[in-house]
């Protein structure tokens, strides 16, 4: 079935530096991929998404491309910030018509400042 | 705008009780999913509803739990009998249609329940 493998966290990195979080999904047909964030005790937000191959979402200036050939989505960000520390999940729409999203795990960011 | 609602955000439960946790999808919403966060791992699908139907509930733990979405109310997540291995965050989303579309999913701020 479809699924999300995510890097391990937790990343750990200084203000300024420059992020990515990988992401690859197995799934049949073209799916439809996100990135959301989860701040402490609070919900999922979306953060970006990309539903056709070669598209790029962008938002908050993190960015992400839809690669299929290489069946990823990788979450980047040229500068941190402490406020972006949080968890952050990447998850696809499948082919599936019911409209549920398959997560992954989970990235921990724990920016210092 | 009121975003999805869920109460309450905190719930503990001795083993043997039962659980009903609530969730108000955002207004105009007519479709609900459940998630179930344990802890360290992603999100896993349980249930979508639509106004009093079941949709898929192919990630529904096949006792114990059960879903409803009523034609007036909130959405009701109910576990009876809870055990500790229970104790998760739940959240709910919702969004407005049929999600062919990907319109995105609008999450609510979860329930966090302790079954001791």
């Amino acid at each position: 079935g479809d699924s999300v493998t995510q890097m391990e966290g937790p990343v750990t990195l200084s203000e300024e530096a420059f992020l990515t979080i990988n992401c690859t999904y197995t799934a049949t047909g073209y799916p439809s991929l996100f990135w959301y964030v989860q701040y402490p005790g609070e919900g999922l937000q979306l953060l970006l998404k990309a539903t056709k191959a070669d598209d790029k979402g962008s938002n908050k200036g993190f960015e992400a491309t839809y690669r299929k050939e290489t069946t990823s989505f990788h979450l980047e960000k040229g500068s941190v910030q402490v406020s972006d520390s949080a968890v952050y999940f990447c998850a696809l729409h499948g082919s599936s018509n019911t409209g549920k999203l398959i997560f992954g795990q989970g990235t921990t960011l724990q920016v210092k400042p | 705008n009121a975003g999805v609602m869920q109460n309450p955000r905190h719930l503990v439960r001795r083993r043997g009780q039962e659980a009903r946790l609530r969730c108000s999808p955002m207004k105009g919403h007519s479709h609900v999913y459940w998630y179930r966060q344990l802890p360290e791992e992603g999100l896993k699908f349980m249930v979508y509803l639509q106004k009093e139907n079941i949709i898929d509930e192919s990630g529904m733990p096949k006792e114990r739990f059960s879903a409803e979405f009523p034609k007036e109310g909130p959405s009701i997540l109910r576990i009876q009998q809870v055990v500790r291995g229970d104790s998760a965050a739940y959240f709910c989303a919702s969004s407005p249609q049929d999600r062919a579309n990907n319109s995105p999913l609008h999450f609510g701020n979860g329930t966090r329940l302790t079954v001791t």
